[in-house]
């Protein structure tokens, strides 16, 4: 199965940019590379998905190395609200279908 | 439009028991996946289902098993509960093509003693 590697946790302060890493060296060449994150009591919430090139919608940016061997979710000016467990997943699909989330970065932001 | 609900919200259940979770899906919304949260880990996969069939499932054994209705909501079922079986659980709805978004509920969080 491929799977994803992230920092255990990260610290930003308040509008600043937040680089939220991730590792991916055994992706496949159909897998997308989406972004969930958790608020706490909450269920994940989708952040963005991208599959070769980098991608911005109204929450973040996602950047895709060439070789998709890591990404990087990258929010513009990081609020209070934003402290959550990040996850990077890879989503397979076609007959063997799986979903699998890493372990999460856990943001902290700093008034 | 009503987002994804789940019920009920918390649960206990004595080892051995069956139990039963309850899911219905976003408005429009054909998929449903279930995931496992156990505390502080990340949702694991259990199954898909789509159009009433199971389409991918995790590495959960048959005592887990599933339904979806023609009415796209879901159920999750679980066998012989056992004490590893406490967690928070999932449920996710979506369009077919998977690399849509996935709109997830608040969760069933279940303890087994």
């Amino acid at each position: 199965d491929a799977k994803t590697t992230q920092p255990n946790s990260m610290e930003s302060n308040e509008e600043e940019p937040v680089h939220l890493p991730c590792n991916h060296s055994t992706i496949s060449g159909t897998d997308y590379i989406h972004w969930y994150r958790q608020l706490p009591s909450q269920g994940p919430e989708y952040v963005i998905h991208g599959l070769t090139s980098n991608v911005n919608n109204r929450m973040a940016s996602l950047a895709i190395a060439e070789d998709r061997k890591s990404s990087t979710l990258i929010l513009h000016r990081a609020t209070l609200r934003d402290a959550a467990v990040y996850y990077c997943i890879l989503a397979s699909g076609g007959s063997n279908y799986k979903l699998t989330f890493g372990k999460g970065t856990l943001l902290t932001v700093n008034p | 439009e009503t987002g994804v609900t789940q019920s009920p919200t918390h649960l206990i259940k004595t080892r051995g028991q069956q139990v039963t979770l309850r899911c219905s899906s976003q408005s429009g919304h054909n998929t449903v996946s279930w995931y496992q949260q156990a505390l502080g880990q990340g949702p694991q996969f259990i199954f898909q289902y789509y159009r009433e069939e199971e389409n991918g499932r995790g590495n959960f054994p048959p005592r887990f098993s599933g339904l979806q209705f023609p009415n796209y909501s879901s159920e999750l079922n679980v066998n012989a509960l056992e004490l590893d079986d406490s967690a928070l659980y999932l449920c996710a709805s979506s369009l077919r093509d998977f690399y849509n978004e996935q709109f997830f509920g608040p969760g069933t969080r279940l303890t087994v003693l």
